[in-house]
């Protein structure tokens, strides 16, 4: 199996912040990447696929870059309903796996 | 609107099977494959396996394998997930989600609530 290995798995950062989450696959997966935002007590949700591409929605305050086995998503400037746990997947084999999970909280 | 709705929360017996369901609204049910994908409380998202609504082709994790049954029932746009053999560890949210078919890359765009289901004596 891929494994999914996400820094930090936890962060305090302020509104206004930058804020960066890396993401490391154990073998390279192109840019077969997601990112998924997930607030307590709620379904995650799509933020970004395919390592880069925007869903339709999200504020274009998220973004993804990276291919191959490294991967980042940015939030440039964090926002008060940003705080919550953000999760990368890889689609490229199955089974499909997440990382562990970033938790976002408020400093 | 688009949206995956899920069946109630259940609580079952070692050595049980549950069952959830998933049903499909606002988009055409055979376009979109569903996924599986569950959660313990405080943990992590661990992906359990898939099914194509058209052809009834599914998979899945070789973790789950033998223990896990997903089907549909196309006429009325119905995911389903049985796992049997319970145990404690299977305690967790059971979330099916949608991934588009017929594209380059994969990735689940719309979930449903969640179906929490407890196992305990």
């Amino acid at each position: 199996d891929i494994q999914m290995t996400q820094s930090p798995s936890s962060l305090s950062a302020s509104v206004g912040d930058r804020v960066a989450i890396t993401c490391r696959a154990s073998q390279s997966i192109g840019s077969y990447l997601n990112w998924y935002q997930q607030k307590l007590g709620r379904a995650p949700e799509l933020l970004i696929s395919a390592a880069s591409s925007l869903q339709s929605g999200v504020p274009s305050r998220f973004s993804g870059s990276g291919s191959g086995t490294d991967f980042t998503l940015t939030i440039s400037s964090l926002q008060p309903e940003d705080f919550a746990t953000y999760y990368c997947q890889q689609s490229d084999l199955t089974p499909w796996t997440f990382g562990q999970g970033t938790k976002v909280e408020i400093k | 609107q688009v949206q995956l709705v899920q069946s109630g929360a259940e609580v079952k017996k070692p050595g049980a099977s549950v069952k959830v369901s998933c049903k499909a609204s606002g988009y055409t049910f055979t376009s979109y494959d569903i996924n599986w994908v569950r959660q313990a409380t405080g943990q992590g998202l661990e992906w359990m396996g898939w099914i194509n609504p058209n052809s009834g082709n599914a998979g899945s994790a070789e973790k789950f394998k033998g223990r896990v049954t997903i089907t549909r029932d196309t006429s009325i746009s119905t995911a389903y997930m049985e796992l049997s053999s319970l145990r404690s560890e299977d305690t967790a949210v059971y979330y099916c989600a949608r991934v588009p078919q017929d594209n380059y890359y994969y990735y689940m765009d719309v979930w449903g609530k969640g179906t929490t289901v407890t196992v305990s004596s």
